[in-house]
């Protein structure tokens, strides 16, 4: 069964760039979610959506940032412009309704010089 | 509000030695606990997890009791191996205005030798 799909894997841009990534969540699943994970601050929730609304995106560090769902299969994480102090790596995850697991994609790993 | 505290790494250990890895979180609710396992270059998958309270979660010899009491959700293993070094997390989910938030610990190393 295909997992979590996530791309670009590696993404080296220069600041002030556009950076767009994409995830495509786990068929079935209603709930989508986007983190950030550096050395210094962990793992960061920065919006998720359910059956493909934003439920909560205080997580989102400033307007340079945003997100869309626009379906059920797909959802994208903006950064425009990009600054170095973005470079992370950023998560998707997806989950059916309830309290269970939440299954991650491999990650984007992404540098901005 | 909800949160997750683990203990803080790295935890360094010998092939076969025992493992604990404390976790304690906020007791608002009635959450579902989890324990996730990171390996380098990939994401975080699903170690075990519990439901309801006195509950124990196991899986690849690693295992963990819901202690409603403490709190608790300590991650043990009695020996552990090189190939189980990764990032181990845990995590908390509860209804919160309709929707299932997860709450994730900062992360804790293990590093095994051999």
């Amino acid at each position: 069964d295909a997992g979590v799909i996530q791309s670009p894997r590696h993404e080296v841009t220069e600041m002030g760039q556009e950076v767009t990534l994409r995830c495509k969540p786990i068929s079935g699943h209603n709930s989508l979610f986007w983190y950030r994970q550096t050395m210094m601050r962990g793992l960061e929730l920065l919006i998720y959506f359910n059956n493909n609304v934003p439920i909560d995106d205080s997580g989102m560090p400033e307007d340079r940032f945003s997100a869309k769902m626009p379906n059920a299969s797909f959802s994208t994480l903006k950064i425009q412009p990009s600054e170095p102090r973005d470079s992370a790596v950023y998560f998707c995850a997806s989950t059916s309704g309830g309290a269970g697991e939440l299954f991650f994609g491999e990650g984007s790993r992404l540098t901005v010089l | 509000g909800n949160s997750v505290t683990q203990m803080e790494g790295p935890v360094t250990l010998s092939e076969e030695a025992f493992l604990t890895i404390n976790c304690t979180y906020t007791a608002t609710g009635y959450p579902s606990l989890f324990w996730y396992v990171q390996y380098p270059g990939e994401g975080l998958q699903l170690l075990l997890k519990a439901t309801k309270a006195d509950d124990k979660g196991s899986n690849k010899g690693f295992e963990a009791t819901y202690r409603k009491e403490t709190t608790s959700f300590h991650l043990e293993k009695g020996s552990v191996q090189v190939s189980d070094s990764a990032v181990y997390f845990c995590a908390r989910r509860s209804a919160s205005g309709g929707s299932y938030i997860p709450t994730f610990g900062r992360g804790t190393s293990l590093i095994v030798h051999p």
